[in-house]
């Protein structure tokens, strides 16, 4: 079965410094892969997506991720973190019949 | 363009009350259409999608049903609220296409007591 794992549940980053979050997957194809972000009480915003193509996709809000076939991983970065994304990050996975799997996910937690 | 929209924003109803939550979407037409559960700590979980009117899969044995009555309308019941189905709900949808992009409502935070 399909399955993406992200085994932080919580990572406190300076403000300014650099962040990476780790997503693996678990799925048999190529993979439709993304990466939402959600603030306190609110929906899911798409911050990125990989399809196919280059494996270094740009999204919003100076966000990054690289997909790894030979890891199984889709990392999210970015180079200096603002206090504003502090959020709780979610990755997901394409299954096939137009339904996402997600990671049980991510909070980002920005110190001063 | 498109915009979704979920109501009410927060809801507080006591155990074996009646529960409806409607969803509905601007902007385009024949939309994949989802409802999901998120508890704390526990990621998404989805519990109905559908491809047309009428049509809906349930993804988790519950105490919910889910409804479409119209091409852009989703709506998600429950004739006797427990316990258990306190959480925040959110509905997306998705153009009909094999690397669908999710689009999300702003979510209904659901208590029950």
């Amino acid at each position: 079965a399909q399955s993406v794992t992200q085994p932080d549940i919580h990572i406190t980053v300076s403000e300014g410094a650099s962040l990476e979050l780790r997503c693996n997957y678990s799925y048999g194809a190529t993979p439709y892969l993304f990466w939402y972000v959600q603030s306190p009480g609110q929906g899911l915003q798409l911050l990125l997506k990989y399809f196919s193509g280059d494996t270094l996709v740009q999204g919003i809000k100076g966000f990054e991720a690289e997909f790894k076939r030979s890891q199984s991983s889709f990392n999210l970065r970015k180079p200096s973190v603002h206090w504003s994304d502090a959020a709780e990050y979610f990755c997901a996975v394409n299954t096939g019949f137009q339904k996402l799997v997600f990671g049980t996910g991510t909070r980002l937690l920005v110190s001063p | 363009s498109q915009t979704i929209h979920q109501w009410p924003a927060t809801l507080v109803q006591p155990v074996g009350s009646p529960l409806s939550l409607e969803c509905t979407v601007e902007g385009t037409s024949n939309p994949n259409l989802y409802w999901y559960r998120q508890a704390a700590g526990r990621g998404l979980q989805l519990l109905f999608y559908s491809v047309g009117i009428g049509q809906i899969s349930s993804e988790v044995p519950q105490n919910l049903s889910a409804s479409r009555p119209q091409d852009r309308q989703f709506i998600l019941s429950s004739k006797k609220l427990l316990l258990s189905d306190s959480g925040f709900y959110l509905c997306a949808w998705s153009a009909r296409a094999v690397n669908n992009i999710q689009y999300f409502g702003a979510g209904t935070r659901l208590s029950v007591l």
